[in-house]
């Protein structure tokens, strides 16, 4: 089966610019996540989405970032303004479900972010 | 609050040596634990996870883990490197969501 998909791979921006990440889950895999990489360190979770409803998005920084899941399938993730601090891998993940904490997460290639 | 702690940012063995990456965890409650690889500019793979059950978990590639209550630990094993081991790996716990370690980066030399 085909697995996470991410785009762009790469992208570099100026700070204060907007840039947007796109993600297509695991056909039938209703449980998506937005996660946060920073060199160095392990994943953050930035938010999680149970078909088009957000479950979390405690560790999302609402002022500069924005993420939908209108059909409850891709999702688009939004950085406006961008800050230096910004520059991470950015991963996206599915699961069947997210209620149970033992579940799967798969994970696509990320987004590497330069903000310069 | 959930925790983990991965002892060793940086690993180095041999090829066909034991392969020992450590990982405690902080949890009033045993968490679902898991153990991730991530390969230069790609995303996460499972290697395995802990449930329920047997406490030895065998995962992809060779690898295993044993679950220990008592250590609250969750060490990630392997007897014999091959250099294509070589890569970042992740220990996470869960209860709704992973928390993951900061990584330990496993170089492996000929």
């Amino acid at each position: 089966e085909a697995g996470v998909a991410q785009s762009p791979r790469y992208k570099i921006i100026e700070k204060r610019q907007s840039v947007a990440f796109w993600c297509n889950p695991i056909s039938g895999h209703a449980t998506l996540y937005w996660y946060q990489q920073i060199l160095g360190q392990g994943p953050k979770l930035l938010i999680q989405f149970q078909n088009n409803g957000v479950v979390d998005d405690s560790q999302l920084p609402k002022d500069r970032f924005s993420a939908e899941r209108l059909k409850g399938v891709d999702s688009t993730l939004k950085i406006q303004p961008a800050k230096l601090e910004d520059s991470a891998v950015y991963l996206c993940a599915s699961s069947l479900t997210g209620t149970s904490g033992g579940k799967t997460q798969y994970f696509g290639p990320g987004t590497r972010l330069l903000v310069l | 609050a959930q925790s983990v702690t991965q002892l060793g940012s940086h690993v180095s063995v041999s090829e066909g040596a034991l392969v020992l990456l450590r990982c405690n965890y902080s949890s009033s409650v045993p968490p679902y634990l898991f153990w991730y690889v991530q390969y230069p500019n790609q995303g996460l793979q499972l290697l395995l996870k802990y449930t329920t059950g047997a406490t030895l978990v065998k995962g992809i590639n060779g690898f295993e883990a044993e679950f220990k209550k008592s250590e609250t630990s969750f060490h990630l094993t392997k007897p014999s490197a091959h250099m294509s081991d070589a890569a970042e790996y992740f220990c996470a716990v869960s209860f709704d969501k992973l928390i993951f370690g900061t990584g330990t980066r496993l170089q492996v030399f000929p």
